[in-house]
């Protein structure tokens, strides 16, 4: 069974500063894997997917998310935090060959600090 | 026009009562979703639909029963509400029948809060 770890379940960083949000997962097959944000009171909207292709991958929002098959890491970045960025951000994982679920992490809540 | 919309947002009832949360979606999408976010932001599937056919059912209590009357609804019965049931209900949506390589459109959520 796959799954993913989000460590910190709280992040802050000064508006400006470097975010760095960090997810691992666990999968016997290779993965697709995603981050999500969700906004205070809105659902989930993706930011960016790892489906095989390239190992970094780009998102919305200048997000941004290294697949690391030897760290079997997939963590996301952004060089500079906005107040907009402050949401809670969530890991997923999948396999390729035919689970149908996407798998959450638990969340890390992205504060900014002015 | 709000692409997966859920009413109601806000649901609050006694223990024992039988509650629905509606959803639709005007993305033209062929599959659909229920997922529950417990009060520590966990997030996990409960029901997928492929037009309007069962594809994913985890093991979820036979109190809840989704409802599919065509590939853009997908409605959520709950029969004899419990404490532990209170949560926010997600319904999504997404274009391809396997979401693994495809992206999720979420509602924005109906939270229940059963006394």
């Amino acid at each position: 069974a796959q799954s993913v770890t989000q460590l910190g379940s709280h992040v802050s960083v000064s508006e400006g500063a470097l975010v760095l949000l960090r997810c691992n997962y666990s999968s016997s097959v290779p993965p697709y894997l995603f981050w999500y944000v969700q906004y205070p009171n809105q659902g989930l909207q993706l930011l960016l997917k790892y489906t095989s292709a390239a190992t970094l991958v780009k998102g919305i929002n200048g997000f941004e998310a290294e697949f690391k098959k030897s760290e079997t890491s997939f963590h996301l970045t952004k060089p500079s935090a906005h107040m907009s960025d402050a949401a809670e951000y969530f890991c997923a994982v999948s396999d390729r060959f035919g689970n149908e679920k996407l798998t959450f992490g638990t969340g890390t809540r992205l504060t900014i600090i002015p | 026009d709000t692409a997966v919309s859920q009413t109601p947002k806000y649901l609050v009832t006694q223990m024992g009562n039988d509650k629905s949360i509606k959803c639709e979606q005007n993305l033209g999408h062929d599959t659909m979703y229920w997922y529950k976010q417990d009060s520590k932001k966990f997030l996990k599937i409960m029901f997928s639909y492929n037009n309007k056919e069962l594809i994913i059912n985890e093991t979820v209590p036979n109190r809840f029963s989704p409802k599919s009357p065509d590939k853009a609804h997908l409605n959520l019965h709950i029969n004899s509400l419990e404490l532990g049931d209170s949560a926010v209900y997600f319904c999504a949506s997404s274009q391809e029948a396997r979401p693994n390589t495809g992206e999720l459109f979420f509602g924005e959520g109906s939270r229940l809060t059963v006394l």
